[in-house]
């Protein structure tokens, strides 16, 4: 199993609707969880850290279900701005990020 | 307050040349993680590093490849007799202390090798 597993996608949605996204993790001992943003052939960006208690920015909710392992990133209110590749980010113990391989998603008129 | 600083940005190299590529980290981040994303995949971790230190080399070749980051001056990966399989998108990041405890970490715009 790997460590990090992300549905590949592509999530196709209109503007405006709200979609969601999963990561799930292998390692129990995991510390740190992070949500990525890349743009073809870019670097990422951090989007939001994910605690225990669940995040919110602006249009972006992200929470962590330890018990389940997995993180999730919820986007509202679509915008065509926000295509792009969505990577998490887990550190299992010790300082080692490993991303998931990102989910992408084409928000569409 | 700069960003990551990768240099360069893009890198040509003929087979069996070696390729340098640099990074500088934000300032007052001394935790610098190198990364490699071949096309159509995902980032995949190489070497993680504090000033002087390499603290986990786990997903580095064993061969060729080597990273350092010195006392004084930028981080540097260093891929020895390159071969067109190395050819890919190199990312480095930082951050001011170690990602497991929840410090974020920052990615530079990347070089890019590409291996004739």
């Amino acid at each position: 199993r790997k460590e990090v597993e992300q549905d590949p996608g592509p999530f196709n949605v209109p503007e405006g609707a709200t979609v969601a996204f999963n990561c799930t993790y292998s390692n129990s001992a995991s510390q740190s969880f992070f949500w990525y943003r890349q743009d073809c052939r870019k670097e990422p960006k951090l989007l939001m850290s994910v605690y225990s208690s669940g995040n919110e920015d602006g249009r972006f909710t992200a929470q962590l279900n330890r018990a389940s392992q997995y993180i999730s990133l919820l986007i509202r209110d679509s915008k065509l701005s926000d295509s792009a590749t969505y990577l998490c980010a887990i550190t299992g113990g010790g300082n080692k990020l490993t991303f998931g391989t990102g989910t992408q998603l084409k928000v569409e008129l | 307050n700069a960003g990551v600083m990768q240099n360069p940005r893009h890198l040509v190299r003929r087979r069996g040349q070696e390729a340098r590529l640099r990074c500088s980290p934000m300032k007052g981040h001394s935790h610098v993680y190198w990364y490699r994303q071949l096309p159509e995949e995902g980032l995949k971790f190489m070497v993680y590093l504090q000033k002087e230190n390499i603290i986990d080399e786990s997903g580095m070749p064993k061969e060729r490849f080597s990273a350092e980051f010195p006392k004084e001056g930028p981080s540097i990966l260093r891929i020895q007799q390159v071969v067109r399989g190395d050819s890919a998108a190199y990312f480095c990041a930082s951050s001011i202390t170690g990602t497991g405890g929840n410090a974020e970490a920052f990615f530079g715009q990347g070089t890019r090798l590409t291996v004739v």
